[in-house]
């Protein structure tokens, strides 16, 4: 059964660099998302991606966000410039009207 | 935008007891209604889904029910199993499938 990848599992990162987190979606999904979860908080929606473009994202997904579909198959979130506050856990997602997750890459910001 | 209201936000109950987890939506758009089940690191895993054309939709231990009118659905658990124990988040899309928005969470503890 095909699943979401992403990688890499777990990243650690000095506050105020850029991190780079990437997903393989299920090969015939059209729709792309992006979540992340606090420990112990719920799945927040930051944005979704269709047709190639941002279809939808929510405040928490601000100028230091960044989504691109680079290749056929990948599909990345960029945080460019990160803070403490951006540790969580990062699920890609993608969708033919339902949502499947990734395992997630675990964040965090020192 | 949309609005998940989900309770109770604990859950215990005895092994072989049934979980019922009540959601409330904002969004009268709405059409899908997806429940997820996360155990401890892991990722949100897809258990049962209803869309809106249906009131009611079982798969062996687990059922979904849905009001329109009011809003509303839920997820019932019968016999309950320690297996069980995890945290459940309902979700729905809202217009269309661009956000899939979920509610904050149920932590069920299945008691052997």
């Amino acid at each position: 059964e095909p699943e979401v990848t992403q990688t890499p599992s777990h990243q650690v990162t000095q506050m105020g660099q850029e991190v780079i987190l990437r997903c393989v979606p299920i090969s015939n999904h059209l729709y792309f998302y992006w979540y992340r979860q606090i420990l112990g908080q719920k799945v927040e929606f930051l944005v979704s991606f269709y047709n190639n473009e941002i279809s939808e994202k929510s405040e928490i997904f601000d100028d230091q966000f960044s989504v691109e579909r680079p290749d056929g198959s990948n599909f990345t979130l960029k945080i460019r410039s990160t803070k403490l506050e951006d540790s969580a856990m990062y699920f890609c997602a993608s969708s033919e009207g339902t949502a499947y997750f990734g395992p997630g890459t675990r964040l965090l910001v020192l | 935008g949309e609005n998940v209201e989900q309770h109770p936000s604990t859950l215990s109950v005895q092994e072989g007891d049934s979980a019922v987890i009540k959601c409330t939506y904002s969004d009268s758009a709405s059409n899908y209604f997806p429940w997820y089940k996360q155990e401890l690191g892991k990722r949100p895993q897809l258990i049962i889904d209803i869309r809106s054309n249906v009131g009611e939709k079982k798969d062996q231990r687990i059922a979904v029910t849905l009001n329109k009118t009011a809003k509303h659905f839920s997820l019932h658990i019968t016999e309950t199993q320690p297996e069980d124990s995890a945290v459940y988040f309902c979700a729905t899309n809202g217009q269309g499938y661009q956000k899939v928005t979920f509610g904050i969470g149920t932590k069920l503890q299945v008691i052997p």
